[in-house]
């Protein structure tokens, strides 16, 4: 079956650290375009960053420099570090894939992991 | 803040039709494919239509995408109980380099 799994998420202090792990299944992480997007409580999706296939990553504005993604391809696992936490990073992270499929739309979904930056 | 707009909410009674625009710029809609997604409540994001007009596999047919200029709308036909959710349409932008979604449409049956 072809899942993402994320994990990692929790409570954080302001300036804090936290790391996030989505782990693939039945597909090949480091053949796609890898994604985090995030979704505050009651508010829209903010895309967050891709690694693609190639290895090149790109990040919103908002988490450039703060955030870095990564992936171990031999766990088929991408990674989302995040440091220097805000309490407006809070939210439920979701990873998605951008397939080849279906053009450059996130054809798949984990069930996300909740992000709290709080004091 | 979202460079896509949509209206916040939307309404029929079942069987109507609806219709959602997402607006954008020559920087994401205009030059760039609008993508779908629909969300339940406490669930993640759904694709529906993707490449403007385009339904994966098992999404009913009563969905429908269209693209023109730098606008986008999103068609529900024969509405029914279980649209009443959330929608967000999504495209690359090519000036802030990233996936930027819309700001989300309610849709309530009547």
């Amino acid at each position: 079956e072809v899942q993402l799994v994320e994990s990692g998420g929790g409570l954080v202090q302001p300036g804090g650290s936290l790391r996030l792990s989505c782990a693939a299944s039945g597909f090949t992480v480091s053949s796609n375009y890898m994604n985090w997007v995030r979704q505050a409580p009651g508010k829209g999706l903010e895309w967050v960053s891709v690694i693609y296939s190639g290895g090149s990553r790109k990040y919103a504005a908002s988490v450039k420099g703060r955030f870095t993604i990564s992936r171990h391809n031999s766990e088929n696992t991408v990674f989302l570090q995040m440091n220097s936490l805000r309490t407006e990073d809070t939210a439920v992270y979701y990873c998605a894939r951008d397939g080849d499929r279906y053009g450059d739309a996130f054809d798949i979904w984990g069930q996300g992991t909740m992000v709290t930056v709080s004091s | 803040q979202s460079v896509l707009t949509q209206p916040p909410s939307a309404s029929g009674t079942p069987g109507q039709k609806v219709t959602i625009s997402c607006s954008g710029s020559s920087s994401n809609i205009g030059t760039k494919t609008v993508n779908w997604y629909q969300q339940l409540p406490g669930a993640a994001p759904k694709l529906l239509i993707h490449s403007n007009n385009q339904r994966p596999s098992g999404v009913p047919d009563r969905f429908s995408g269209s693209k023109s200029g730098t606008s986008a709308s999103l068609a529900i036909s024969g509405l029914q109980s279980e649209d009443e959710t959330d929608y967000y349409c999504a495209a690359w932008d090519y000036i802030l380099d990233g996936y930027v979604f819309g700001t989300g449409t309610k849709v309530t049956v009547l």
